[in-house]
């Protein structure tokens, strides 16, 4: 069945440093991916997603592109904030047979100032 | 615009105690969901509806769970009886559709349930 695998975490960085959290999936045809993010306190809300290969997803500095050939969504950021401390979800949708929303196990960011 | 509300908040119980959590989507909101994330884990679909319709109801344990969407708006997710194993937050979520230009979910704040 489908699935979305994403690097354990907690994953503590320096502000100012380079993120990268890995995510790849596994589903039959053309999914859209998405990346969501859970602050301290607040609900899930979606941070970026991209619907067809090689589209690349971006939003308050965050990217991500959807690499077919790897089937995998990383998620990047040049230059973490403490502000981006976090529960990041890579998740997918399939967009055939039941169009569900299937989620990986999050991973936790810690950013120290 | 008014977001997607939960209630309640939190819920403590004993189990085989019974339990309801209700969800209001936002206004004009096709698709509603309910899932369950266990404390470390991503949230699980447990149910689907497309205006009160069932979608995907395979993760859902029926001989204990069950889900209605009165009249195509709200929900309400019943639990009877619980187990330990059901402590979770419990969310829901709703989007515009299923197309992939309605695809964003809203969640709400989600109830934590702890059994006992």
């Amino acid at each position: 069945g489908d699935s979305v695998t994403q690097m354990e975490g907690p994953v503590t960085l320096s502000e100012e440093a380079f993120l990268t959290i890995n995510c790849t999936y596994t589903a039959t045809g053309y999914p859209s991916l998405f990346w969501y993010v859970q602050y301290p306190g607040e609900g899930l809300q979606l941070l970026l997603k991209a619907t067809k290969a090689d589209d690349k997803g971006s939003n308050k500095g965050f990217e991500a592109t959807y690499r077919k050939e790897t089937t995998s969504f990383h998620l990047e950021k040049g230059s973490v904030q403490v502000s981006d401390s976090a529960v990041y979800f890579c998740a997918l949708k399939r967009n055939t047979g039941g169009f569900k929303t299937i989620f990986g196990a999050g991973t936790r960011l810690f950013v120290k100032a | 615009e008014a977001g997607v509300a939960q209630s309640p908040r939190y819920k403590i119980i004993e189990k085989r105690q019974s339990v309801a959590f209700w969800c209001n989507p936002i206004s004009g909101h096709a698709t509603l969901y309910w899932y369950q994330q266990i404390l470390g884990q991503g949230p699980k679909l447990l149910i689907q509806f497309q205006n009160n319709g069932v979608v995907d109801d395979s993760q859902l344990p029926k001989d204990r769970f069950s889900a209605e969407r009165l009249k195509g708006v709200d929900s309400t997710l019943k639990i009877q009886p619980a187990k330990l194993e059901d402590s979770a937050v419990y969310l829901c979520a709703s989007s515009l559709g299923v197309g992939r230009e309605n695809e964003k979910l809203f969640f709400g704040s989600g109830t934590q349930l702890s059994v006992l």
